[in-house]
């Protein structure tokens, strides 16, 4: 069965302080695995897509990187608007259309 | 491009009353989905339709049904409301091509059964 897990649940930043969310998946066979923001209120947002071990994308002051078993979103010298929800969600060529979600890391940067 | 839009943004249903949730996309997307979302839980999806014609339950279908009227909206229907679906539901749309299946996200419909 297809499943992720995210870590931590909550992280609170100062301002200027890097650091990297943990998406840890299992998934027979990964045809592709996605990044979303969600700020309070709001759907998702699509970030970045990963389809195998090695790739890294990069956004702003964002990259997230995929090995076979996680993939790590390092935020680098964020800013307080980068506060929000990230989800992490993976796809495997045996569900077909479906994607499964984590249950998100809670990003609080401080000014 | 409004993109995914979902009416209504809040709604407030008795046990036992029905509503129908509606969506609809102008991405020419072919592929539709519906999900909830609860507190620690993350997104669960409730139905999705591949392509215009199709729908296919996910991981919680009970309590809830499905149209696909044409490739542009989708909508979920509560046919006896319970307070156990108290959640904000979001619809999605994707272009389901060989490589990528990006999913473009509503704002959300945050319902209360009371």
């Amino acid at each position: 069965e297809d499943q992720v897990t995210q870590s931590p649940e909550a992280l609170r930043l100062q301002e200027g302080e890097s650091s990297s969310l943990n998406c840890s998946y299992t998934v027979s066979g990964l045809r592709g695995l996605f990044w979303y923001r969600q700020d309070p209120g709001k759907g998702p947002e699509f970030l970045f897509t990963l389809y195998s071990a090695g790739e890294e994308k990069e956004k702003e002051r964002l990259k997230a990187t995929l090995t076979k078993k996680e993939s790590f979103l390092h935020i680098t010298a964020p800013k307080p608007e980068d506060s929000a929800t990230y989800l992490c969600a993976v796809q495997g060529y045996s569900s077909a259309s479906k994607i499964i979600f984590g249950s998100g890391t809670r990003l609080s940067i401080r000014p | 491009n409004a993109g995914v839009t979902q009416t209504p943004k809040f709604q407030v249903l008795k046990t036992g009353q029905s509503m129908t949730l509606q969506c609809a996309q102008d991405m020419n997307h072919n592929s539709m989905y519906w999900y909830r979302q609860d507190p620690g839980m993350g997104l669960r999806l409730i139905y999705y339709s591949a392509s215009e014609g199709t729908t296919d339950k996910g991981e919680v279908p009970n309590g809830y049904n499905v149209s696909r009227l044409n490739k542009r909206e989708f909508s979920l229907r509560l046919e006896s409301a319970a307070p156990s679906q108290t959640s904000v539901y979001f619809c999605a749309s994707s272009e389901a091509s060989s490589n990528t299946y990006e999913q473009y996200f509503g704002p959300g419909t945050r319902l209360t059964v009371t």
